[in-house]
Order: C-alpha cells, then sequence, then structure tokens
C-alpha cells in the first residue's frame, strides 16, 4: 500500500528553466510534509516542508505547494542548476507524535546545462 | 542544519558475522531516531524507530532478532546486523528527530552501505 506516491521516476529540464515535481497521497491523516535531495550514496538532505495549514511554503529557488482537497504536492525550483540533479523524495508525517515518515519512491531529475 | 554521522560508511563482510552500525547525532539531542534501508533504486523503507532510554519500534516485517537496536544516549544509536547473510546487503540509513512539534523534520545520516559476501 503505497501511500506516498511519485509517477514520474525521471525528470529532464534545461538550465535556467523551471523543475516541478509532483508527489500524491492518500492519507488524510497526514499533516507535515517534507522534500528531501539524495545524491547516490549519501544520506538524504532536507530542503522544505509544508504544515497541512498552509498551502504554500518558499525558500529561495524552492516553493512547496499543497493542494489538500486534490490530496497533492508539488516542488518548484526555479531557476533550474545542474547542481540541482539529484533524486528527489517527498515524504508526509501522520498526526500523532511518532514522527514516522513515508517517503515516495522518488523522482531523478536530469537539468542539463 | 543539524548534523548526522554514521560509521562506518562502508563495511564488507562474511556471511554469518554481525555487523554493528553507529549514527550520532552531532549537534544536537536526538530522543528519537530512525533506521531505513533502501534497495537500488527504490525508496527509503522504515525499519524501526529508535527511543532513548527504551525499546525500538520495529516496523511491520522487520525482524526485532536480527536487527538489534540500541539508544543508549541522546545522541548515539545502533543498529547491530546480526548473523548477516547476502540478502542483507543494502545501503542503511540513520535519521534523527528534531526541532518543535510544528517545525519538525529529519536529519539523515549519510549511510552506510553493507556488502555481506
Amino acid at each position: 500500500d503505497q501511500q506516498v506516491k511519485q509517477n514520474s521516476p525521471s525528470l529532464s529540464v534545461q538550465e535556467g528553466r523551471i523543475s516541478i515535481l509532483n508527489c500524491d497521497y492518500t492519507n488524510s491523516m497526514f499533516d507535515y510534509f517534507l522534500w528531501y535531495k539524495k545524491y547516490p550514496a549519501e544520506g538524504p538532505t532536507f530542503l522544505i516542508s509544508i504544515s497541512s495549514i498552509k498551502d504554500k511554503n518558499e525558500d529561495g529557488r524552492f516553493t512547496v505547494f499543497l493542494n489538500k482537497s486534490a490530496k497533492h504536492l508539488s516542488l518548484h525550483i526555479v531557476p533550474s542548476q545542474p547542481g540541482d540533479s539529484a533524486v528527489y523524495f517527498c515524504a508526509a508525517r501522520r498526526s500523532g507524535n511518532t514522527g514516522k515518515l513515508i517517503f515516495g519512491q522518488g523522482t531523478t531529475l536530469q537539468v542539463k546545462p | 542544519g543539524a548534523v548526522v554521522s554514521q560509521h562506518p560508511s562502508r563495511v564488507i563482510c562474511k556471511s554469518g558475522t554481525s555487523v554493528k552500525i553507529e549514527c550520532r547525532s552531532l549537534d544536537f539531542q536526538a530522543t528519537t531516531m530512525f533506521w531505513y534501508r533502501q534497495f537500488p533504486k527504490q525508496s527509503l523503507m522504515l525499519m524501526a524507530t529508535s527511543n532513548e532510554g527504551s525499546k525500538a519500534t520495529y516496523e511491520q516485517g522487520v525482524e526485532k532478532d536480527k536487527f538489534l537496536i540500541n539508544h543508549a544516549s541522546l545522541t548515539l544509536s545502533t543498529l547491530t546486523v546480526t548473523s548477516a547473510h547476502p540478502e542483507d546487503s543494502s545501503f542503511y540509513i540513520c535519521s534523527a528527530r528534531a526541532g518543535s512539534a510544528t517545525r519538525e523534520t529529519q536529519y539523515f545520516g549519510p549511510g552506510t552501505r553493507l556488502l555481506v559476501l
């Protein structure tokens, strides 16, 4: 039962353009969402998060949008840079105190110079 | 951001031996740490939640007698893979929980590549 889904395994964009990574979830009990960036053979690096009480959070080139009614979130990177090339995971946390995160399958982003 | 370290970064062992992996939060205290494993081109799968001073909580399908977790202090959790077999070969990643209830996040270690021959 895949509660967090990233349906696009890969995405390729040109440097300077916008990258949009999508994530869907099924559990309405999720109240906090995070995006992580991961390079091969390294641990994930936290990028940005959003609480379910918000619909947008922005940090520099990264913006996360949350559409609760559609159970959908997206990460926008603009402008995209070659160094952004990595695997991006979205993760969701269920309300409560356990702190457990459920991860999507990941989307590999390639930014071409 | 907060720093989490893992040691060793890579280990090769013979089948039947045990391997211990350490996870440390370097600049903050973590009452809760998490252990994940990742197979090639797959997502991170949560194995267990490590709670300081109490027993770990294992996810369904994870053998607690095979993957021993000890959270001895607020900055250290260890995962011991007992009697390792080739199918245990994987990338093991820990994370430590930090922040407030509304701005909480998990900070991940760099991972440990385990290869069982």
